[in-house]
């Protein structure tokens, strides 16, 4: 499945870098999310954007910054960031907001020296 | 806060067979969706649930909606090696309208 595709696969990082992750969909959804997936934790909701406005922000800390410039593509800004923010970052999508099936790109493995 | 608990957290099983992992939620949910994760991979959705008892079947697995539509369970017959990976279910956020997802059960098949 090649709806979501998320770039780069693998990122290395110092605390003091700034990088972007980025998120584009094929499949015309309307919603795209950003999500945290750590070890032994269940995926955490970060970031919720619908028809390219933000309507959820997580108490996400602010060396993360999204962005939607269009419906199709969703960015994710990292800087200064710490240990702990090493994760796999998966973006997603759905048709609407809401209880919809969400489509998941293949994420991006992020690890911070 | 919300919480949506999945047992087990682990399984190993014997190829062949059966498997059951538990979603429990602490809310009443509208409606449930079950996502596999392969290793390595990305959650890929199973299914939706919606009433409550529901019952529903895809070859090997079966869903099922509990009757308070607090709980849920995935049970699979006779596992086999691609069945390997975590199942996830989720459930309406409360206050929100997106998904809130369970702690996961990874799933061993051992040949």
């Amino acid at each position: 499945e090649t709806g979501v595709t998320q770039t780069p696969r693998h990122l290395v990082m110092g605390m003091t870098n700034k990088k972007s992750l980025k998120c584009e969909q094929h499949l015309g959804h309307n919603a795209m999310y950003w999500y945290k997936q750590s070890a032994k934790k269940p995926l955490e909701l970060m970031f919720v954007y619908s028809l390219e406005e933000r309507v959820e922000n997580n108490s996400v800390p602010s060396r993360f910054s999204p962005e939607c410039p269009n419906s199709s593509h969703l960015f994710l800004h990292l800087h200064t960031l710490q240990p702990e923010d090493s994760a796999l970052y998966l973006c997603a999508s759905s048709q609407d907001e809401g209880y919809q099936p969400q489509h998941f790109g293949d994420g991006t493995r992020l690890s911070i020296l | 806060g919300q919480q949506v608990m999945q047992i087990p957290q682990y399984q190993h099983v014997q190829e062949g067979e059966d498997f059951t992992t538990y979603c429990n939620s602490s809310t009443t949910l509208s409606n449930i969706q079950w996502y596999k994760q392969r290793p390595g991979g990305h959650p890929v959705f199973l299914i939706q649930l919606v009433k409550s008892g529901e019952v529903k079947k895809q070859k090997r697995l079966t869903f099922q909606f509990g009757e308070a539509k607090k709980n849920s369970s995935l049970h699979i017959t006779a596992t086999q090696t691609t069945d390997v990976g975590t199942y996830f279910c989720a459930g309406p956020r409360t206050g929100a309208n997106n998904l809130f997802f369970g702690t996961g059960t990874r799933l061993t098949v051992i040949p």
